[in-house]
């Protein structure tokens, strides 16, 4: 059974920092593209990084490119977010999401909250 | 931002057909890559309802079926019932420098 589990949300004030986890297992995580998308409370949908498999390649929306990062450890079947210099707008339900390749995302996590507040 | 426009409600009565459009650009489904449809309950992540434009993941009943056409795809949901109460979203790759991007989203109402 695939499962993909996220951790690290929480409060955190504008201009700090968080890091996201997702731990999954069921599949063989070298395998696949892996992503987060966030979900702003009541609004929609929002994809926000992407990384290949072996970790080489990472992509980022325009919304948080230069302070977002993610990485991955595949001896670890882990997924990483570091969000720095947080923002208000950044405040969210982040989600993981097991990718496949052009295909879209067929597996998600429950999902962990981000809130960026003072 | 979303790029793909969906209604943002509709709504049917038990057992009625509605369905649910996603129109995009040449930058994403009109440059011919696949469009894909999630479910999203109240309170819980979203989950993959078709795949491939047309495709239903095992368990997806055969309900829900996926179309689509030069810029635009749709979705659909025959013998609507109440359990399909949710907000629903279609995904498509893009040749832009964000690779991946949502729709607006669509909240179902069984009336």
């Amino acid at each position: 059974e695939v499962q993909l589990l996220e951790s690290g949300g929480g409060l955190v004030q504008p201009g700090g920092s968080l890091r996201l986890s997702c731990a999954v297992s069921g599949f063989t995580f070298t395998n696949f593209i892996m992503s987060w998308v966030r979900q702003p409370p009541g609004e929609g949908l929002e994809w926000v990084s992407a990384i290949s498999g072996s970790g080489g390649s990472t992509f980022y929306a325009d919304s948080v490119k230069g302070r977002f990062t993610i990485s991955r450890d595949n001896s670890k079947n882990t997924m990483y977010l570091q969000m720095k210099s947080l923002r208000a707008e950044d405040t969210a339900v982040y989600y993981c999401a097991k990718t496949i390749g052009a295909a879209g995302f067929d597996y998600w996590g429950q999902g962990t909250l981000v809130t960026v507040s003072s | 931002q979303s790029v793909l426009t969906q209604p943002p409600s509709v709504s049917g009565a038990p057992g009625q057909r509605v369905t649910i459009s996603c129109t995009g650009t040449s930058s994403n489904i009109g440059a011919r890559y696949d469009v894909h449809w999630y479910q999203q309950l109240p309170g819980t992540a979203p989950k993959l309802l078709i795949y491939g434009n047309i495709n239903r993941p095992a368990g997806v009943p055969d309900r829900f079926s996926g179309s689509k056409s030069d810029t635009s795809a749709s979705l659909a949901i025959s013998g609507l019932q109440a359990e399909d109460e949710a907000d629903y979203y279609c995904s498509s790759y893009t040749i832009t420098s964000t690779p991946y991007v949502f729709g607006t989203g669509s909240k179902v109402t069984v009336l």
